[in-house]
């Protein structure tokens, strides 16, 4: 149980295109949802938290702007890189939090390469 | 504020040996939870414990074992007899238990060697 899915896998796209990535909680409800940037050889750092049927929470210096995110539905979070440039490729990693279960489960994460 | 610190960037061991990869953390909180993930080169993160911070009591699972200090603020894991397979990075994570925000350390690159 607890399985969270992410799609694509793996993303190529080309300077100024928008890139949306599907995060989807396959076996439970998740009221929140998370989402994570990782660049090569660095942490996990939280860019937004998001509830599902209201805003998202974005971090301190992240453009909410550049990466939209909807909640609408208990079980799919989707983040949209507008006008992505290569200085946006990175590992994108979303988590979810179930409603009955005080816990966290991670994606198996995106990986965005922008040429 | 929270912080979590795992000083070790990269270590690298020789199948067979014990290794211990180092947590310290910072929390005004009372009560938290603290976690350490793996991260095998596929990306995935791996969940592998999480410790409420009422329970001071190590751990033991197989191979890997935790030390939690709350006095030291640490909780360091140790892998025993280390396997090839146990490469990748290992994050250390802090939540307080009464929220859901992670705060991650930098990770550390834990390499195998045959």
């Amino acid at each position: 149980g607890a399985v969270v899915s992410q799609h694509p896998s793996r993303v190529i796209c080309k300077s100024g295109t928008s890139v949306k990535i599907e995060c989807r909680s396959l076996d439970f409800q998740a009221t929140t949802m998370f989402w994570y940037r990782q660049f090569p050889k660095q942490s996990l750092m939280l860019m937004a938290t998001s509830n599902e049927g209201s805003k998202a929470t974005y971090e301190q210096g992240v453009e909410k702007d550049k990466f939209l995110i909807n909640h609408a539905s208990l079980t799919l979070s989707t983040l949209t890189v507008t006008s992505a440039h290569p200085e946006d490729s990175s590992f994108y990693i979303c988590s979810a939090r179930a409603i009955s279960l005080n816990e966290q489960f991670f994606g198996p994460g995106t990986r965005l390469t922008v040429l | 504020a929270q912080k979590v610190t795992q000083a070790q960037t990269e270590i690298s061991v020789v199948e067979k040996e014990d290794v211990t990869l180092d947590c310290v953390y910072e929390t005004r909180d009372t009560t938290y939870y603290l976690f350490w993930y793996k991260q095998p080169p596929s990306g995935e993160l791996v969940f592998l414990i999480r410790r409420n911070s009422f329970d001071e009591q190590n751990e033991i699972s197989g191979r890997y074992s935790w030390n939690f200090q709350k006095s030291t603020s640490s909780f360091n894991f140790t892998i025993t007899a280390s396997q090839v397979v146990d490469s990748a990075v290992y994050f250390c994570a802090l939540r307080m238990t009464s929220g859901s925000r992670l705060t991650f350390g930098e990770g550390t690159q834990l390499t195998v060697n045959p």
